[in-house]
């Protein structure tokens, strides 16, 4: 199957740190991408991993461990800008392929 | 300016009207889609076609249908619309495997 599991909602205060947890189905499994949505807005691109381990990009970093089917997104340093929804998806092997989870809804507090 | 760029951003019609999406990409990328979003943000996949061919179908009823026209369009025509097509229709566009999707701004359809 391809299916992801990801919280519905997260709240955190600002400048906190926030872990986004996903967890996926590993049929065909390629990589894993993090993409954030504003409300009103479009998906933007954050992050990709296909090896494990974690990769960083200035307050936001992306973790995968492929043994474990589960990877997560990190965020540092939170600020109010950041309130979004936020999106693991997986790239299956079977081409052009590529699911998203059903979002993680980041409120943050002053 | 690059980008991916849809029209219309707003599209409110009644049941069984058909209506027309369009979408284009200068990024120069091969791949483009079209995914679903419903009120509950969930982002559904559609369609992807690879330099106008498709590539995946994911058992979208055949009132919708595609069309690419060359590898920078992908258009999408809906027939008889119904109520549970009210969502928002996002196009995409990559530019090759595994390669970072980048989403058009997206069509918010109304069906009444």
């Amino acid at each position: 199957g391809q299916s992801l599991e990801q919280p519905s909602e997260v709240t955190a205060v600002e400048g906190a740190i926030v872990q986004i947890n996903c967890t996926y189905q590993t049929s065909g499994f390629y990589g894993l991408s993090w993409y954030q949505q504003h409300d009103g807005g479009a998906p933007t691109f954050l992050s990709y991993n296909a090896l494990d381990g974690l990769e960083e990009t200035g307050r936001f970093s992306s973790f995968l461990s492929r043994s474990d089917s589960y990877g997560y997104l990190l965020l540092q340093e939170l600020q109010m800008k950041d309130s979004a929804s936020y999106f693991c998806a997986v790239t299956y092997s079977s081409a052009s392929k590529i699911i998203f989870g059903s979002g993680t809804r980041l409120s943050i507090r002053p | 300016d690059t980008a991916v760029s849809q029209t219309p951003k707003y599209l409110v019609t009644q049941m069984g009207n058909d209506k027309s999406i369009k979408c284009e990409q200068n990024l120069g990328h091969d791949t483009m889609y079209w995914y679903k979003q419903d009120s509950k943000k969930f982002l559904k996949i559609m369609f992807s076609y690879n330099n106008k061919e498709l590539i995946i179908n994911e058992t979208v009823p055949n009132r919708f249908s595609p069309k690419s026209p060359d590898k920078a369009h992908l258009n999408l025509h809906i027939n008889s619309l119904e109520l549970g097509d009210s969502a928002v229709y996002f196009c995409a566009s990559s530019d090759r495997d595994n390669s970072p999707l980048h989403f058009g701004n997206g069509t918010r359809l109304t069906v009444t």
